[in-house]
């Protein structure tokens, strides 16, 4: 079955400094890659994504890099801010044929430290 | 905007109990998924269904059933509650998850005692 392994499972990083997740999946017919954010005690929400046909995404302060060969892709932060601490988790899925379903990774719990 | 409604935020139930977990979308997505979440172990999925009256098993499906009768209704069921189903519970819908991902209620937090 699909597996995605995510890591650091806790960050801290200085205000302004920058933050890196990466995860990790086995499916090669894997072909969407969402990150979700989770402030706590609230939803997950969607932050943003990537399919396997595009190698960098950007939004803001946010990007996404995916490397379909090594089978990795990470969830960038720049010059992180109080707002940014929260829960991050990776997901993978595969849109092909209906199958509509996404496998998260463990989660990252990120902490800015001001 | 997308709204998923959880029924209960918070849930206690004792051992043995059956238990109803109820969520509803309004957006008239097809799909429908029931995750729990717990510590260090992320987002695992317990059942899916991707039409009415259809279902799938998830990754963890043991313990649990599903009915998905009406569209925008998809409930969770825990036929013998056990205090090792203590967790998060997100109930989440898509339209077509490669096209904007999922949506997810508040959540349901179980407490099985």
């Amino acid at each position: 079955g699909e597996n995605v392994e995510q890591h650091p499972s806790t960050l801290s990083v200085q205000e302004g400094d920058s933050a890196v997740i990466k995860c990790t999946y086995s499916d090669s017919a894997s072909n969407y890659f969402p990150w979700y954010k989770q402030e706590l005690g609230k939803r997950p929400q969607l932050i943003i994504d990537i399919r396997s046909n595009v190698g960098e995404k950007k939004d803001q302060r946010i990007a996404v890099t995916l490397n379909k060969t090594a089978k990795h892709f990470s969830l960038h932060i720049t010059e992180t801010q109080p707002e940014d601490s929260a829960v991050y988790f990776c997901a993978e899925g595969d849109t092909n044929f209906g199958n509509e379903k996404l496998t998260f990774g463990t989660g990252t719990r990120l902490t800015i430290i001001p | 905007d997308v709204k998923v409604t959880q029924s209960s935020r918070y849930l206690v139930k004792r051992t043995g109990e059956k238990v109803f977990l109820e969520c509803v979308q309004d957006m008239d997505h097809e799909n429908m998924f029931w995750y729990r979440q717990d510590p260090g172990l992320g987002l695992r999925l317990i059942y899916f269904s991707y039409d009415v009256k259809m279902k799938e098993k998830g990754d963890i499906p043991e313990g649990y059933s599903v009915s998905r009768e009406k569209k925008e209704r998809f409930s969770l069921i825990l036929e013998s509650a056990s205090t090792n189903q203590t967790s998060m519970y997100l109930c989440a819908s898509s339209l077509q998850v490669g096209s904007a991902g999922y949506t997810f209620g508040s959540g349901t937090r179980l407490t099985v005692v």
